[in-house]
């Protein structure tokens, strides 16, 4: 159980284009989305926090305008890189969190990532 | 501030057992977690722990917390080559978000 899936896994673009990630909750539904982006040999970036059917809450430093989330569902969330520059090459990670009713507490699963390239 | 601290990297012979260690600071932090990375792919829970515990085991996996002096461990016995990856703690902080320490690169050797 708690399987997140993403897509594309891999998606190569041209600069001022726009790409969109799926975040998917398949068997079960999601409390809340998160979308992360790590560089190479580094840690995962919270980018922004997302509940169905809200705006997204992003954090510090993200360009909500460039960046847009969009909630539609308890198990869909998705992530558009709008006019993507090669500077928003990266991995982009999303999780999804449930209540674990051993912790009494939201614990949070992730997808297996999308790889952008924007060349 | 909040922060998670990790050494970077370690190597390990298969079947010594393994112990990463990570520190925090968020004396509020309800739970810690420790999460998996392979090349390539996403993170896969590994086994988390509630703070008012010392200790958890789960198959190969045994987590110490030390609440008092904010430090988590990771030991994993028998390592075995598919446990080569990048292992990153994590603590729960305000509003159920995650923060996560900088991740330990594992290198089993034959």
């Amino acid at each position: 159980g708690a399987v997140v899936s993403q897509h594309p896994s891999r998606v190569i673009c041209k600069s001022g284009t726009s790409v969109k990630i799926e975040c998917r909750s398949l068997d079960f539904q999601a409390t809340t989305m998160f979308w992360y982006r790590q560089f190479p040999k580094q840690s995962l970036m919270l980018m922004a926090t997302s509940n169905e059917g809200s705006k997204a809450t992003y954090e510090q430093g993200v360009e909500k305008d460039k960046f847009l989330i969009n909630h539609a569902s308890l198990t869909l969330s998705t992530l558009t890189v709008t006019s993507a520059h090669p500077e928003d090459s990266s991995f982009y990670i999303c999780s999804a969190s449930i209540l674990t009713l051993d912790t009494s507490t939201d614990t949070q699963y992730f997808g297996p990532g999308t790889r952008l390239t924007v060349l | 501030g909040e922060d998670v601290e990790q050494s970077l990297f370690l190597s390990v012979r298969e079947g010594d057992s393994s112990v990463i260690n990570c520190t925090y600071t968020d004396s509020s932090s309800t739970y810690l977690y420790w999460y998996k990375q392979e090349p390539g792919a996403g993170l896969q829970l590994l086994t988390y722990i509630f703070s008012n515990m010392d200790m958890k085991q789960d198959q190969r996996l045994t987590v110490l917390l030390n609440k008092k002096d904010k430090h988590l461990s990771l030991r994993i016995a028998d390592t075995q080559t598919g446990d080569s990856a990048i292992y990153f703690c994590a603590e729960s902080g305000r509003r159920g978000k995650l923060q996560f320490g900088a991740g330990t690169q594992v290198v089993v050797t034959p």
